[in-house]
């Protein structure tokens, strides 16, 4: 089947330290993307990728960083610079361009203690 | 700015009832328009989209929207809510020409469903 994967489902850091978190594809998509989802808040474009070693930043890139070294993976690392990293974090695909229609992975509880 | 309201942050309805979510745009031109849904702790998944033509679009779960250019309103109904219905519902527009990498969401509908 295809789909997006997160791994791992729930993610505990002590504050202070970086952590990466995993997003892979299998639908031959080029763009990806990665959002933070808060209560109340909707969600918040962190960083994406139209196509593999290209991404931009989005509404929220601060104390975040990303790589897109193969077409199917799109890590997200939360730095310690991150000032309120405890979220839900959700990643997407889509074909480029297009219609823009957003498939999404199953999304990440990350708790900084 | 480009943005996208949702009025209503929980409702609660009776299983059976009918349901109308509102959604609002602000778009310079008519955006490629989407609803979501989400169970707790879970991804979001397709319910509809619009993209052109007909006005009233069917997508799964027996859900329906209706765009109306002249409101910017893209709202989702549903003639009978069963209890499996109860979740987040988050309406989302996207640029339809050009550079169109965003997708904007509004801040959710949380759905109760009383039996």
């Amino acid at each position: 089947d295809g789909g997006i994967t997160q791994s791992p489902k729930y993610l505990f850091r002590k504050e202070g330290q970086n952590v990466t978190l995993s997003c892979e594809q299998n639908l031959n998509h080029d763009a990806m993307y990665w959002y933070r989802q808060d209560p109340g808040q909707g969600l918040r474009l962190i960083y994406y990728s139209q196509i593999v070693n290209d991404f931009q930043k989005g509404d929220i890139a601060e104390g975040y960083s990303v790589s897109r070294e193969k077409k199917e993976s799109f890590p997200l690392t939360v730095t310690s610079a991150q000032k309120n990293p405890t979220a839900f974090y959700l990643c997407a695909s889509s074909t480029r361009g297009g219609t823009n229609e957003q498939f999404f992975g199953p999304g990440t509880r990350l708790t900084v203690l | 700015a480009q943005s996208v309201t949702q009025p209503d942050i929980h409702i609660t309805v009776s299983e059976g009832a009918s349901l109308e979510l509102r959604c609002n745009y602000s778009y310079g031109a008519t955006p490629y328009l989407f609803w979501y849904v989400q169970s707790p702790g879970q991804g979001l998944q397709l319910l509809l989209k619009y993209f052109s033509g007909d006005t009233l679009v069917q997508g799964i779960k027996g859900f329906e929207a209706e765009f109306k250019r002249s409101q910017s309103s893209f709202n989702l109904r549903k003639p009978s809510v069963h209890w499996s219905d109860a979740a987040e519902y988050f309406c989302a527009a996207s640029n339809s020409g050009g550079s169109n990498y965003k997708l904007t969401f509004g801040k959710g509908t949380l759905l109760t469903v009383n039996p």
